[in-house]
């Protein structure tokens, strides 16, 4: 199957710093990811797709700017979390988009990382 | 009116039963359908992908699609408790590029 893996799983830092979190597919070229965060007990939430090479497309009301999200490689995407405040707290979960080896596009699955839990004090 | 609709549940369902999972989805022209589980604090992880109408099955895991009806279903036969999850559907149409429409989940709990 296609794995996802992200790093780091945990984090804590002080408000006011950033935190980086990368995403990547291990045994697949994955030209989508996803990025999604989810508070205790409420559902995923997208906050952005991120396509290799091109700039990342954000939900509204995901500050992009706060959100920095960086797809430099086919393998590679990364999350920075910038100026960290407790209210971003949360588990950040990546996926990536996979279309198995014979490339058909309504088949393509997304899988998902085991994601990070960030807690900013 | 939500993409995709889940019942919230929680569903509880005896070792041994068939618990059946349930979620509409409005857009008639969704074309990719996906169940996922997802345990408590941990990422979802992908059980089962269906693209065309009728029963598809893996395992304990029976998925069924009824595009007429707009609703994709799953089912677990002889339930564990291991199976106590949250279980997410995602319906993906490619006229909006990649994007995955995700229900709320259902809260499932098999009880020993």
């Amino acid at each position: 199957g296609a794995v996802v893996s992200q790093h780091p799983s945990w984090v804590i830092c002080k408000s006011g710093t950033s935190v980086k979190i990368e995403c990547r597919s291990l045994d697949f070229q994955a030209t989508t990811m996803f990025w999604y965060r989810q508070f205790p007990k409420q559902s995923l939430m997208l906050m952005a797709t991120s396509n290799e090479g091109s700039k990342a497309t954000y939900e509204q009301g995901v500050e992009k700017d706060k959100f920095l999200i960086n797809h430099a490689s086919l393998t590679l995407s990364t999350l920075t979390v910038t100026s960290a405040h407790p209210e971003d707290s949360s588990f950040y979960i990546c996926s990536a988009l996979t279309s198995g080896r014979i490339p058909v596009a309504f088949q393509e699955t997304q899988y998902f990382g085991p994601g990070t839990r960030l807690l900013v004090l | 009116q939500k993409e995709v609709e889940q019942n919230s549940g929680p569903l509880s369902v005896p070792e041994g039963a068939i618990a059946s999972l349930n979620c509409t989805y409005s857009d008639r022209v969704s074309q990719s359908f996906f169940w996922y589980r997802q345990y408590s604090g941990k990422s979802p992880e992908l059980i089962m992908s269906i693209y065309s109408n009728g029963d598809k099955e893996d395992g304990r895991f029976t998925a069924q699609l009824n595009k007429a009806s707009q609703y994709v279903s799953l089912l677990i036969r002889d339930s564990q408790p291991s199976d106590s999850a949250t279980y997410l559907c995602a319906v993906r149409h490619l006229n909006t590029g990649n994007q995955f429409y995700f229900g709320t989940g259902t809260s499932l709990t098999v009880i020993p």
